[in-house]
């Protein structure tokens, strides 16, 4: 799976909006990319999938430029809730084939009073 | 929620021994895989199955074996437990057949002292 980077700490104010951007230079064409949010001690979950250009659920937004080596993770208005560690995956999750998800190192999310 | 459960949640063994830890499934869904996640680090892929079958292994010696049974569910087994393997074990269970993506368990936190 293509390797991804992204920044390994985060500091926001409660209410603002953050944006995290993972770095993915050797995505495959038929790789997705998805986030996930991790709490201590519990197992992550999962937060959007997206291919190109923009995806938004309930909870957030993911922006994918053109050339799909990058992507941002966008959470409106955050609450002290959102404190977690944010994981970028980029592969095939499912295909018919063998399936692995890679997880880097994420990125440890504070939001502050 | 998403409707994949583990057991136990904590478990505490002596090196040396042997442990058997355990998933099952969100309904619906037909392949599992399982992770070690360190302290401090992203989660780590040590296998799949689907259809009771190895469907793929990450970089894990072979004293880390699996099951999976007819109804989806599935273990995973230890032996010659080492101080190392001290973590939080999760499976995720998924649909192969889609590109939706993996739901985890809350996992199993496990100690060898």
């Amino acid at each position: 799976l293509a390797k991804t980077t992204q920044p390994i700490s985060m500091d926001s104010y409660e209410g603002q909006e953050v944006n995290i951007t993972c770095s993915h230079n050797n995505i495959a064409t038929n790789d997705y990319i998805t986030w996930y949010q991790q709490f201590p001690s519990q197992g992550p979950r999962f937060i959007i999938q997206g291919y190109k250009t923009k995806v938004t659920n309930e909870v957030a937004s993911l922006f994918i430029p053109a050339d799909r080596k990058s992507s941002t993770l966008s959470l409106p208005r955050v609450s002290l809730s959102d404190t977690a560690v944010y994981y970028c995956l980029v592969g095939v999750l499912n295909s018919g084939g063998y399936q692995k998800v890679t997880f880097g190192t994420g990125t440890k999310l504070q939001v502050i009073p | 929620e998403t409707g994949v459960t583990q057991s136990p949640t904590h478990l505490i063994k002596t090196r040396g021994q042997q442990v058997t830890l355990r998933c099952s499934s969100q309904s619906g869904h037909n392949t599992v895989s399982w992770y070690q996640q360190a302290l401090g680090q992203g989660p780590q892929f040590i296998f799949q199955y689907y259809r009771e079958e190895e469907n793929g292994r990450g970089n894990f010696p072979p004293r880390f074996s699996g099951l999976q049974f007819p109804n989806y569910s599935s273990e995973l087994n230890v032996n010659a437990l080492e101080l190392d393997d001290s973590a939080l074990y999760l499976c995720a269970s998924s649909f192969r057949d889609t590109q939706e993506t993996q739901y985890f368990g809350p996992g199993t936190r496990l100690l060898v002292l």
